[in-house]
């Protein structure tokens, strides 16, 4: 089975402007995870989203949300970047609820 | 709610002797514990996972880790370390029966390899 993928790896963007993140999860898998991973905050939960559904969100300003479809393949997206943002962005996708995740390469975000 | 402390930030140990990652966690209810491994640029990768069966949990790549629930604690052991093996690791709880799906990570334990 392919592992979980991320779209782009590297991305530059500057303040003010949005961006939009993809994941494919691995086949089979309905859960969907999003992180942010910076050296002063280590991982922080961003949100869940099974069968297209957001069950759960962490601590994060509107300007973060997210989306699943049919697919599972989930994006998302960040409006109003700001330099605070830079961070790697990991994606995880997850067979069923309380089992481990399995995580993806993770998009590298810079604002600039 | 729940959270998980590592207890160091970062470990030292020397090639071919025993690595110890200490992780207290906390938890309202029946919690599953894991370790990932993160090699620089890279994702996290599954070291093992505890979901309330053995006590004792062997990994990949000659990782274990034993749940003491007395403690709060779920320490992660290898009897030799390998250069390869110098990384970061995470210690993550996840609360079962508490009607949300939900990953917390520890701060990281970066592991040193002296050869």
């Amino acid at each position: 089975k392919a592992g979980v993928t991320q779209t782009p790896r590297y991305l530059i963007k500057t303040r003010g402007q949005q961006v939009t993140l993809s994941c494919s999860p691995i086949s089979g898998h309905r859960s969907v995870s999003w992180y942010q991973q910076t050296p002063g905050q280590g991982l922080q939960f961003l949100f869940e989203y099974f069968s297209e559904t957001q069950r759960n969100k962490g601590n994060f300003p509107g300007r973060f949300s997210g989306r699943q479809f049919s697919n599972s393949r989930s994006e998302m997206n960040v409006s109003t970047l700001e330099l605070g943002d830079s961070a790697l962005y990991l994606c995880a996708s997850s067979p069923s609820d309380y089992n481990e995740q399995f995580f993806g390469p993770g998009t590298r975000l810079t604002v600039l | 709610a729940q959270s998980v402390t590592q207890l160091d930030s970062h470990v030292s140990v020397s090639e071919g002797t025993p690595v110890l990652l200490r992780c207290n966690y906390s938890s309202s209810y029946s919690p599953s514990l894991f370790w990932y491994v993160q090699h620089p640029n890279k994702g996290l990768q599954l070291l093992l996972k505890y979901t309330s069966a053995a006590t004792l949990v062997k990994g990949i790549n000659g990782f274990e880790a034993e749940f003491k629930k007395s403690e709060t604690s779920f320490h992660l052991t290898k009897p030799s370390a390998h250069m390869s093996d110098a990384a970061e690791y995470f210690c993550v709880v996840s609360d079962r029966g508490a009607g949300s799906y939900q990953l917390t990570f520890g701060k990281g334990t970066k592991l040193s390899v002296i050869p």
